[in-house]
């Protein structure tokens, strides 16, 4: 079965840090890979995806994240966080029909001023 | 703005008593999906609307039911919830076709208490 790991739970970080949030996911074939983040009380909202072409995305708000075939990795990058970037993080790989995703269990980033 | 609405935002039930969570769309997408997230966990998909057709995951349990009146609209029913069944309810919706794969925009959720 296809499932997705994200490392880190809790990173708490202070403003101007850098960020990198580790995905890793398990599936052989084609996979669509994509970035969700859930700001507090607001709807999960898209990050980034990367379909096909320049395995390096860059994405909204500063973000980018690389994917890496041979470790099956798609990790989210941001060089210097702001206060506003406090959110939960969700990594999520689509490679079946529907564009059906799967998800990870996300991870709660908490940026201090 | 195009949007993806999900009501209520809040719903408590009681312990077997049904209840249904709705999801409407502005969007004119076809695919329409229902996710459970329960608290620090990924959301998981129960099941999604193709056009008119329902797609049931396997683990789906059977006290879980979904309806699809017409493109914009779509129904999670609950038969009889169970303490385990209080989680955010996500709705998302997704233009789907063939071979292309197309991001997920989401509505707000539904967080469910069961008493």
């Amino acid at each position: 079965a296809q499932s997705v790991s994200q490392h880190n739970h809790h990173v708490i970080l202070s403003e101007a840090a850098s960020l990198e949030l580790g995905c890793n996911y398990s599936y052989g074939g084609t996979v669509n890979l994509f970035w969700y983040v859930q700001y507090p009380g607001q709807h999960l909202q898209l990050l980034l995806k990367y379909f096909s072409g320049d395995p390096l995305v860059k994405g909204i708000k500063g973000f980018e994240a690389e994917f890496i075939k041979s470790k099956f990795s798609f990790n989210l990058r941001k060089p210097s966080v702001q206060w506003s970037d406090t959110a939960e993080y969700f990594c999520a790989v689509n490679s079946g029909g529907y564009n059906k995703l799967i998800f990870g269990a996300g991870t709660r980033l908490a940026v201090h001023p | 703005d195009a949007m993806v609405i999900q009501n209520p935002r809040y719903q408590v039930t009681q312990f077997g008593k049904p209840v249904t969570l709705s999801c409407s769309q502005t969007l004119n997408h076809n695919v329409m999906y229902w996710y459970q997230q329960k608290s620090s966990q990924a959301p998981k998909l129960l099941f999604h609307y193709y056009d008119k057709d329902f797609n049931n995951e396997a683990d789906t349990p059977d006290n879980f039911q979904s309806r699809r009146p017409n493109t914009s609209f779509c129904f999670l029913d609950i038969r009889s919830p169970g303490l385990g069944d209080a989680a955010m309810y996500l709705c998302a919706t997704t233009r789907g076709g063939g071979l292309v794969a197309y991001e997920q925009f989401f509505g707000p959720g539904t967080r469910l208490t069961v008493l």
